[in-house]
């Protein structure tokens, strides 16, 4: 089945400091790739997603490439701010019809001035 | 666009009632909804699939009696909990896949429950 792996947080960074969460994945196909944040007490919202191999998605300064290759998404973000608190969740769907999304676990991104 | 809304936001209620939860989305129509459900500082655990006008497939472990979800419109899916139970407190969150264009969820805000 289609499972998603990241890694375990939390991750404590300084401000401008660089951030890479690592994200693998198993999945029968060509899944699009995803990645959601959720800042405390709210739901999910999307970041970035990229629907085939080599895409780049990127958003307020996030990126993260599909390397099928690899079977990664790698989240990264070149200098954090604290306004970047906050959990970080990747996932997957296939693309046919309308399945649910498989999340990692979540990592808990913390930054401090 | 895509925006999905949840109400309540938030909801407390004695132990042995009932506790709806609306999801709609906003602006645009949506065949698939989902509900999923979130513990403390874990990922979200998928409840169930709620399809237009049939029946919701719920997920191995999920009790489709005491979680009752509806999706009566392509706009308007609601989870009813049942008899609710302090160990039914939880973060409750919808998300929504339009109906045409890439497979992509757009979720709402969440519902935190707390049953006393």
């Amino acid at each position: 089945g289609n499972s998603v792996t990241q890694m375990e947080g939390p991750v404590t960074l300084s401000e401008e400091a660089f951030l890479t969460i690592n994200c693998t994945y198993t999945a029968t196909g060509y899944p699009s790739l995803f990645w959601y944040v959720q800042y405390p007490g709210e739901g999910l919202q999307l970041l970035l997603k990229a629907t085939k191999a080599d895409d780049k998605g990127s958003n307020k300064g996030f990126e993260a490439t599909y390397r099928k290759e690899t079977t990664s998404f790698h989240l990264e973000k070149g200098s954090v701010q604290v306004s970047d608190s906050a959990v970080y969740f990747c996932a997957l769907t296939t693309n046919s019809g309308n399945t649910p999304l498989v999340f990692g676990k979540g990592t808990r991104l913390s930054v401090i001035a | 666009g895509a925006v999905v809304s949840q109400h309540p936001s938030w909801v407390i209620c004695k132990s042995g009632t009932s506790v709806k939860i609306e999801c709609r989305s906003l602006d645009f129509q949506a065949t698939t909804m989902f509900w999923y459900r979130q513990f403390p500082k874990q990922s979200l655990m998928l409840m169930a699939t709620s399809n237009e006008g049939s029946k919701a497939t719920y997920e191995q472990g999920v009790e489709k009696d005491k979680f009752l979800i509806n999706h009566a419109s392509l706009t308007l899916s609601t989870l009813t909990v049942t008899s609710a139970h302090p160990e039914d407190s939880s973060f409750y969150i919808c998300s929504a896949s339009r109906t045409s264009g890439i497979n992509e969820q757009f979720f709402g805000p969440g519902t935190r429950l707390t049953v006393l």
